[in-house]
């Protein structure tokens, strides 16, 4: 089975300060991790994914996350946001093999401060 | 289309009706999600499509939610005497992969409010 955990349910941050939105799972076997992200009253966007290789991997809109296996996590980073980065961001991972869906975590409501 | 399109955007519906929510994938795409996502939580999965075959449903939290997908393209959820309980966002994805799911797009979703 597989779990995800997102610890921090809001994070405000000053404007072009940096931000870590942090994400550890659980999980049985080999998985495929995933962070999207949600605007208002929107489906949700694909920032970026780590499937093998680098486990540094870069995104849209400047984001990018570390993979660290021995310690279980996927952690979100971005050295300086916008206004327009509010939303709602969420963790994921899916089985490498076996099931297909995603299972997420409960999301980390970024709020950037003018 | 140039993307995942859900219908209606928003649905309130009387304690007792029954609903039923439209998907219409990416053209092309073999496989199609459903998920529950309840206020201030993370979407949940409710079922799985390869084409037209159902493949897991063991997200479907009663036998009250039936899906279909007849001709492997448009997919319904269907909702039966819905509950309060029942409210939440229910979003659709598709995706081309059939296996190691790595590139799910999703649509925007309905906002079911039971009341």
């Amino acid at each position: 089975a597989q779990s995800v955990t997102q610890l921090d349910s809001q994070v405000p941050v000053f404007e072009e300060a940096p931000v870590e939105l942090r994400c550890n799972y659980s999980s049985s076997v080999s998985v495929y991790l995933f962070w999207y992200v949600q605007y208002p009253n929107q489906g949700l966007q694909l920032l970026l994914k780590y499937l093998s290789g680098s486990t540094l991997v870069k995104g849209i809109n400047g984001f990018e996350a570390e993979f660290n296996k021995s310690q279980t996590s996927f952690h979100l980073r971005k050295p300086s946001v916008h206004i327009s980065d509010t939303a709602e961001y969420f963790c994921a991972v899916t089985p490498q093999t076996g099931a297909n869906n995603l299972f997420f975590g409960t999301g980390t409501r970024l709020t950037v401060i003018p | 289309g140039a993307g995942v399109s859900q219908s209606p955007r928003y649905k309130v519906a009387k304690r007792g009706q029954d609903v039923a929510l439209r998907c219409d994938p990416i053209s092309g795409h073999v496989s199609l999600f459903w998920y529950q996502q309840a206020l201030g939580q993370g979407p949940e999965f409710l079922t799985y499509f390869q084409n037209e075959a159902q493949l897991d449903k063991s997200g479907l939290p009663s036998d009250r939610f039936f899906a279909e997908r007849p001709e492997g393209s448009v997919s319904t959820l269907k909702i039966q005497r819905t509950q309060q309980e029942d409210s939440a966002v229910y979003l659709c994805a598709s995706s081309s992969q059939r296996v190691g799911n790595t590139e799910a797009f999703f649509g925007q979703g309905t906002r079911l409010t039971v009341v």
